[in-house]
């Protein structure tokens, strides 16, 4: 099976920073890479999805690139509704495993 | 709007079953391939089994095969998680989830609000 590794695992910025979490595929996945924001409490949301299509409605301050096996989410200028924890997912096929998470912390 | 509205969770001891649904709202149900994703206290996301809109393939994960299985009843507009031989390392969240659009690979993009599965003795 197709193993998924984000990092950092997390990270403390300040507000306005830009912020970057990668994720690397132990085997190619083409561009099939969706992230996630999952707030405190709160269920999953999808940011992106087919590597760097932002899903409708997500702030053009996150963005995502990579291919193949490395990828990477960005934030451009953090802010403080930003804090939450960030999931990678491979769909391209079964198993669709996640990776480790990173959470975003306001320094 | 999608709606995905979970239940079934509760506390159980290990060994035991329990079974999970999940009602879908606000799209043609039976059209649409459905998850489930889990998700321990504290930890991160797990992906746990998914089927097709018509049944014909089902996956799972290691962690879950032969002990769990997914089914649906599109007349009904649910789907389930029959969950047997449960141990204490099964205690999450248990969300279902779909795809953004219909069609194959397509990333999750709606989830329900969760029902919490305990496995405690």
């Amino acid at each position: 099976d197709i193993q998924m590794t984000q990092s950092p695992s997390s990270l403390s910025a300040s507000v306005g920073d830009r912020v970057t979490i990668t994720c690397r595929a132990s085997q190619g996945i083409s561009n099939y890479l969706a992230w996630y924001q999952q707030k405190p409490g709160k269920v999953p949301k999808l940011l992106i999805y087919a590597a760097s299509t932002l899903q409708s409605g997500v702030p053009s301050r996150f963005s995502g690139s990579g291919s193949g096996t490395d990828f990477t989410l960005t934030i451009s200028s953090l802010q403080p509704e930003d804090v939450a924890t960030y999931y990678c997912q491979k769909y391209n096929s079964v198993p669709r495993t996640f990776g480790g998470g990173t959470k975003v912390e306001i320094k | 709007q999608v709606q995905l509205v979970e239940s079934g969770g509760g506390v159980v001891q290990p060994g035991e079953s329990l079974r999970l649904s999940c009602t879908g709202s606000g799209f043609t149900f039976s059209t649409y391939t459905m998850h489930w994703v889990r998700q321990a206290p504290g930890k991160g996301l797990e992906w746990v089994a998914v089927t097709s809109s018509d049944e014909k393939y089902k996956y799972y994960a290691d962690s879950v095969k032969g002990r769990f299985t997914i089914s649906r009843d599109n007349s009904m507009n649910t789907l389930y998680l029959q969950m047997n031989s449960l141990r204490a390392e099964d205690t999450a969240m248990f969300y279902c989830a779909r795809a953004d659009e219909d069609g194959p690979n397509r990333p999750v993009a709606y989830w329900g609000q969760g029902t919490l599965v305990t496995v405690s003795s």
